[in-house]
This record gives C-alpha cells, sequence and structure tokens, in this order.
C-alpha cells in the first residue's frame, strides 16, 4: 500500500527543537520530490519546503528558513523535517506530502501535532 | 509572491445542486493551479493539477478551468462527501479556502 506515516508530534516549549518523521511505504522517495506543509488556525495551509528527488535542490518558505531543514534517508525511505527555534507561531499539524508534478501533491500523511507553549 | 484569493469564503448549496469556486491569482500563473478538499480532521486530498488535469480517483462531477489569473473548480450534482473546504494552489502559496456546506 502507499502511504505516508507522519509521527514525531509533541507539546515543545518555546525556543526547543523537534525533529519530524515522514515513512514513506509503497514507493521509493528518491523517485518523487517531497514536501513539507503545516496547517495553523492563523494562516492555513501553509507550505513549508520541499527536497527535490535527487536531494540536490531544497527549498524554504521565508518563515521557517534557517531554523527548519528538510532532509532524508534512504536507507529506511524516510523523510525529516528538523525544527529548530520553535515560536508559539510554530504551532499546528504537520504534513509530509508526495509530489505529483511541481508542487501538486497527490500523496499526505495524516499529520502530526505540534504545539508550542511554556 | 503570488497571492491566491478564493471566493466566496463559503457556498451554501443543497445535494444535487452545482457548486462554482473561483481562484484568482495576483499575477499570471499560466496553469500551475491545484486544488485539494479536506475534510474535518483529515489531510487534504488533491483533485486537480495544473488546472484543469483530475487526480486518479476523483470523481468525473469535478473539473477545474481557467488559466491566466482566473480559475474555476466546479463540482457538479453536490453529493453528500462533497461538504467540504476546498483550497487552491500554486508552488508555495494556498488559498485562504472556500467551504461548501448544506444549506
Amino acid at each position: 500500500q502507499v502511504k505516508l506515516v507522519d509521527s514525531g508530534g509533541d507539546v515543545v516549549q518555546p525556543g526547543r527543537s523537534l525533529r519530524l518523521s515522514c515513512g514513506a511505504t509503497g514507493f521509493i522517495l528518491n523517485d518523487h520530490a517531497m514536501h513539507w506543509v503545516r496547517q495553523t488556525p492563523g494562516k492555513g495551509l501553509e507550505w513549508l519546503t520541499v527536497m527535490s528527488f535527487d536531494g540536490n535542490r531544497k527549498e524554504y518558505a521565508d518563515s521557517v528558513k534557517g531554523r527548519f531543514t528538510i532532509s532524508r534517508d534512504t536507507s529506511t525511505n524516510t523523510l525529516y523535517l528538523q525544527m529548530n527555534g520553535l515560536t508559539t507561531d510554530d504551532t499546528g499539524v504537520y504534513y509530509c506530502a508526495r509530489a505529483l508534478v511541481g508542487y501538486s501533491l497527490d500523496l499526505w500523511g495524516r499529520g502530526s501535532r505540534v504545539t508550542v507553549s511554556s | 509572491e503570488v497571492v491566491l484569493t478564493q471566493s466566496p469564503a463559503t457556498l451554501s448549496l443543497s445535494p444535487g445542486e452545482r457548486a462554482t469556486l473561483s481562484c484568482r491569482a495576483s499575477q499570471n500563473i499560466y496553469i500551475s493551479l491545484a486544488w485539494y478538499q479536506q475534510t474535518p480532521g483529515r489531510a487534504p486530498r488533491l483533485l486537480i493539477s495544473d488546472a484543469s488535469n483530475r487526480a486518479t480517483g476523483v470523481p468525473a462531477r469535478f473539473s477545474g478551468s481557467g488559466s491566466g489569473t482566473d480559475f474555476t473548480l466546479t463540482i457538479n450534482s453536490l453529493e453528500p462527501e462533497d461538504f467540504a473546504i476546498y483550497y487552491c494552489q500554486q508552488r508555495g502559496t494556498f488559498g485562504q479556502g472556500t467551504t461548501v456546506e448544506v444549506k
């Protein structure tokens, strides 16, 4: 079965770090560009970052540039999002997603909930 | 940066009726537009890519049209499961969503 299983969501204090994971089954991560998107009450759906299929290109939204890092482990077929310097504005549900073509995202994980609170 | 404006914010319709949703881009984006459906507690689901290409498994009652700055998602004959929130997207930008609710 083709799916993405995201995990790692938690409650953390402002300024702390968290790493989200996204395990891919039924397909090879290297064959697709992969994205992270979050959904917050204040901003709705917000695109965060993309890694190209070959891993050579990574792009970030201005809101997370310098704080978040996308990466992958091809041996385990897992995508990651390392989040540093978290603020309350980062509270939301984080989705990993596979690109069909360009930025059209045809497969989504179920989402990981991140709450940043003191 | 492209801004996507969706209208209306809420559409109140009855099952069997046609829904017409609009997405306007702040600049020419050619056909680089996708549409998603989201129901409560679930991830978005891709409906349309490249403005008019239906994604795999999406019913034929969903259709997308438009190019440049004006785009439309049409749902012919609403089914109960179609009452949801719909988002348009162009690269790293999402619209604010249109809620299709039961009248």
